[in-house]
């Protein structure tokens, strides 16, 4: 079975620091990993994907295979950042079924 | 171009009262889910369509039934309402399977009370 895990319910940072969500994840296959973030009062909405290795809005994840993990960076946190995120995966392939984690709402400080 | 959009927003309903949260979309996704966003629970997979014509469980499907009444709509059905369901329900869709660069697009949210 397949499961993820945010280890933090509550990460409070100042602007200007970096801030890392942690992300850990339980699937013996090669999963498809996603950062979801949902906005005060805005939908839910996909941030990054990992096997797109982009930057968005100054955050990036690197999956790391061997701990398994998939933790979302910014090397500068902004106050705009202040929102939940959600880590999520899916197996490879034709799978419908994207698990989510219980979230981490991150809030930034001025 | 509204997207995924779900009604009602809000619905109070008493222990065994019945009702239907409906969602539609228009962006001619082929897939649809339902979700349910508890407080620390994250969200739950309770039904997905793959396409127009299929229904299958999620990871918390007792409860509920579906019925993806065209492309664009999904409705999720609550027979017996039971406190336990008590929840914020989110409907989303897809173009292809999450993993093919086809992120999920969600709705705004029902928030259910059960009485």
């Amino acid at each position: 079975a397949q499961r993820v895990t945010q280890p933090e319910k509550l990460l409070s940072v100042f602007k200007g620091a970096p801030v890392e969500l942690k992300c850990n994840y339980s699937y013996s296959g090669s999963p498809e990993l996603f950062w979801y973030v949902q906005y005060s009062r805005q939908r839910l909405q996909l941030l990054l994907r990992h096997i797109s290795r982009e930057s968005i809005k100054g955050f990036t994840a690197d999956l790391n295979k061997g701990e398994t993990s998939f933790h979302l960076k910014k090397p500068f946190a902004q106050e705009e950042d202040s929102a939940m995120y959600y880590c999520a995966l899916v197996a490879g392939g034709s799978n419908y079924k994207l698990t989510f984690g219980k979230g981490t709402l991150l809030t930034v400080n001025p | 171009n509204a997207g995924v959009t779900q009604t009602p927003k809000f619905q109070v309903l008493k222990t065994g009262q019945s009702m239907t949260l409906q969602c539609a979309q228009d962006m001619n996704h082929n897939s649809m889910y339902w979700y349910r966003q508890d407080p620390g629970m994250g969200l739950r997979l309770i039904y997905y369509s793959a396409s127009e014509g299929t229904t299958d469980k999620g990871e918390v499907p007792n409860g509920y039934n579906v019925s993806r009444l065209n492309k664009r709509e999904f409705s999720l059905r609550l027979e017996s309402a039971a406190p336990s369901q008590t929840s914020v329900y989110f409907c989303a869709s897809s173009y292809a399977p999450p993993g093919y660069n086809s992120p999920l697009h969600f709705g705004n949210g029902t928030r259910l009370t059960v009485t």
